[in-house]
């Protein structure tokens, strides 16, 4: 069965300490692995794709790799707007998106 | 910048009601998508639509719900009877022939 694991549920940081999001996934045939940004009450905001191991993408403080069974998030030097739940989902075959618990990250100035 | 847009934004109805959610997708976009996100859980995979038909649903997607494009740009959601486990935001996406989906909004509904 295809699955998508977040870690940890929650991670809280002070403003500059950078860390790692992982999200372990199990699926037959990866079409894409992607990263999503949820804050409360709104609809999850798009941030990368990945299609295959090895790829990297970064978009201001953020890093997303992907390997065979996981990808990561990296955040560089947080600041306390990128507080919020961090989602991961992936896409095997055919139409369904698969997304994980999220990973809800705090960071204190 | 061309977003999914999503109405009512809020709905409260009684147990047993049917309900319309309403979606615009972004103009170009061919696929379309309907997910769950029950309060504090994860998000679910409801139904896609592409080509005027359902191309996958899961198995939340029972007999009480159904999708429908009326034109061309309207994405809807029918509960026909409601039930209070229906209480949930509920999510349209759409995308072009890239894999990204691009999310609304949601509808928060909640059912008494």
């Amino acid at each position: 069965e295809d699955q998508v694991t977040q870690s940890p549920e929650a991670l809280r940081l002070q403003e500059g300490e950078s860390s790692s999001l992982n999200c372990s996934y199990t699926v037959s045939g990866l079409r894409g692995l992607f990263w999503y940004r949820q804050d409360p009450g709104k609809g999850p905001e798009f941030l990368f794709t990945l299609y295959s191991a090895g790829e990297e993408k970064e978009k201001e403080r953020l890093k997303a790799t992907l390997t065979k069974k996981e990808s990561f998030l990296h955040i560089t030097a947080p600041k306390p707007e990128d507080s919020a739940t961090y989602l991961c989902a992936v896409k095997a075959g055919g139409f369904k998106t698969i997304f994980g618990a999220g990973t809800r990250l705090f960071v204190k100035a | 910048e061309p977003e999914v847009t999503q109405t009512p934004s809020h709905q409260v109805t009684q147990m047993g009601q049917e309900v319309i959610l309403r979606c615009v997708p972004i103009s170009n976009h061919l696929y379309f998508y309907w997910y769950r996100q029950i309060l504090g859980q994860k998000v679910e995979f409801l139904v896609s639509f592409y080509n005027n038909e359902i191309s996958e649903k899961s198995e939340i997607f029972d007999d009480q719900f159904s999708v429908e494009r009326p034109d061309g740009s309207n994405f809807t959601l029918k509960i026909r009877s409601t039930k209070l486990e229906d209480s949930a935001m509920y999510f349209c996406a759409s995308f072009q022939g890239q894999e990204t989906q691009y999310f609304g909004p949601g509808t928060r509904l909640l059912v008494l």
